[in-house]
């Protein structure tokens, strides 16, 4: 399983807003580590969408928004569209033996 | 334009062993941090290592699953990274990426090559 924990699916009307949770521990979000989020759709690559916590990618609609407290992180999407419904899977460091980079399980969207 | 092409993939016998490449374009690649990330069918991704620059003595660090299975290297003359697996499982099965992320003073970005599919079968 993963050392990053997020819900493997939600879903949400277009139009509507959804959040993406990702929890880590002490040795990876807690300890003060970025967290970024990457943006999958089925067959191709990842796809940085928000770096640094809270910042947004080139090209990235201001719908998406990135937050961070304590040992967890959230991605939050609002107005949505159809054209979200993506894989999204939240990434950081970890000082532990788990390895250097560190992803979660990834959560699929479904926009109804 | 950055690019990052992973090939040598394929279908591989358990036990056996293969080599992949990623080969960089469009950027400084002596001076860049590579990473092998995987995605295994139906499955997120897992992070399988990184190698770091000749400033920093081409230093590599691995997925502590991976239990020293495999080895990455590189050639900057070629600028090319390398994925060598061995001793493979059928759970390595699995669509391996190269990728970085670099950050400038404004923004980071992160490119992904259209990775490559190794299959462990008999």
């Amino acid at each position: 399983q993963s050392v990053l924990t997020q819900p493997p699916s939600v879903s949400g009307a277009p139009g509507q807003r959804v959040t993406i949770s990702c929890t880590g521990t002490s040795s990876n979000i807690g300890a003060g580590y970025d967290v970024h989020w990457y943006q999958q759709y089925s067959t191709t690559a990842p796809k940085l969408l928000i770096y640094g916590n809270t910042n947004r990618s080139s090209g990235v609609p201001d719908r998406f928004s990135g937050s961070k407290s304590g040992t967890s992180a959230s991605l939050a999407i609002t107005g949505l569209q159809a054209e979200d419904e993506a894989d999204y899977y939240c990434q950081t460091y970890d000082s532990s033996l788990s390895g250097f980079w560190v992803f979660g399980g990834g959560t699929k969207l479904t926009v109804l | 334009e950055v690019q990052l092409v992973e090939s040598g993939g394929g279908l591989v016998q358990p036990g056996g062993s293969l080599k992949l490449s990623c080969a960089a374009s469009g950027f400084v690649f002596s001076g860049a941090v590579m990473h092998w990330v995987r995605q295994a069918p139906g499955k997120g991704l897992e992070w399988v290592g990184r190698i770091r620059t000749k400033a920093n003595d081409y230093t590599t660090t691995y997925a502590a699953s991976l239990k020293g299975r495999f080895i990455i290297s590189r050639d900057d003359s070629k600028s090319t990274a390398y994925l060598q697996m061995n001793s493979l499982k059928t759970e390595d099965t699995a669509v391996y990426y190269c990728t970085r992320l670099y950050c400038t003073r404004t923004s980071c970005y992160s490119p992904w090559g259209q990775g490559t599919l190794v299959t462990v079968s008999s």
